[in-house]
């Protein structure tokens, strides 16, 4: 069965600190892979997604990068942390278009 | 472009009563629909779908059915329970896979 792991599941950083987020998934192959971001209120918001190793669309001009170096596993970083990069960091992934399987989330804090 | 209006809420409902947390969508073509759910502290769960006009998603006492002539997915449930209580967000499946979700409505089910 497919499973996505995503950590770490809490998270407090420094601002100018860097960030690196992981998420890997099994059981399934050259899955779409996508970055959300859940801020305090409530709304998701689509960062970054890829369709293949290597290959990143950005959603939104930010201060964080996503990259791809394998095809199950997906990364996202950050230089320096804003105050503002605070929030629930969810990944998920599909292979068709029929829904997404999200991570457990991991709660950022930049302090 | 995509886009999903749902209720915001909050909503605030007693034990056994009944549950209506409206969504209507734009979108071109013919797009899948979800809802998701999301527990405290949790990532999101795929709650229902449906993927053409008239299917009736249902999980969990829960139904949602696609209305393609008046752009809507409304979620409902008759008898809501205190497990029930969560957010809960109606999204809409777009090109390369991408989700638009809409701004989530709180649910909290009293005893």
């Amino acid at each position: 069965s497919q499973t996505i792991h995503q950590w770490p599941a809490t998270l407090v950083q420094p601002v100018g600190s860097p960030l690196s987020l992981e998420c890997t998934v099994e059981g399934t192959s050259n899955p779409n892979l996508y970055w959300y971001r859940q801020a305090a209120g409530r709304g998701l918001q689509l960062l970054f997604y890829s369709v293949g190793i290597g290959q990143i669309s950005s959603e939104v001009p930010q201060n964080l990068s996503a990259s791809r170096p394998q095809d199950r596993q997906f990364i996202l970083s950050s230089k320096k942390l804003l105050l503002s990069d605070s929030g629930f960091y969810l990944c998920a992934w599909s292979v068709r278009q029929y829904g997404y399987t999200f991570g457990s989330g991991t709660r950022l804090t930049v302090v | 472009g995509n886009s999903v209006t749902q209720m915001e809420g909050p909503v605030t409902l007693s034990e056994e009563a009944f549950l209506t947390i409206n969504c209507t969508y734009t979108a071109t073509g013919y797009p899948s629909l979800f809802w998701y759910v999301q527990y405290p502290g949790e990532g999101l769960q795929l709650l229902l779908k449906a993927t053409k006009a008239d299917d009736k998603g249902s999980n969990k006492g829960f139904e949602a059915t696609y209305r393609k002539e008046t752009t809507s997915f409304h979620l409902e449930k008759g008898s809501v329970q205190v497990s029930d209580s969560a957010v809960y967000f109606c999204a809409l499946g777009g090109s390369n896979y991408k989700l638009t979700f809409g701004k989530g409505t709180l649910l909290t089910v009293n005893p």
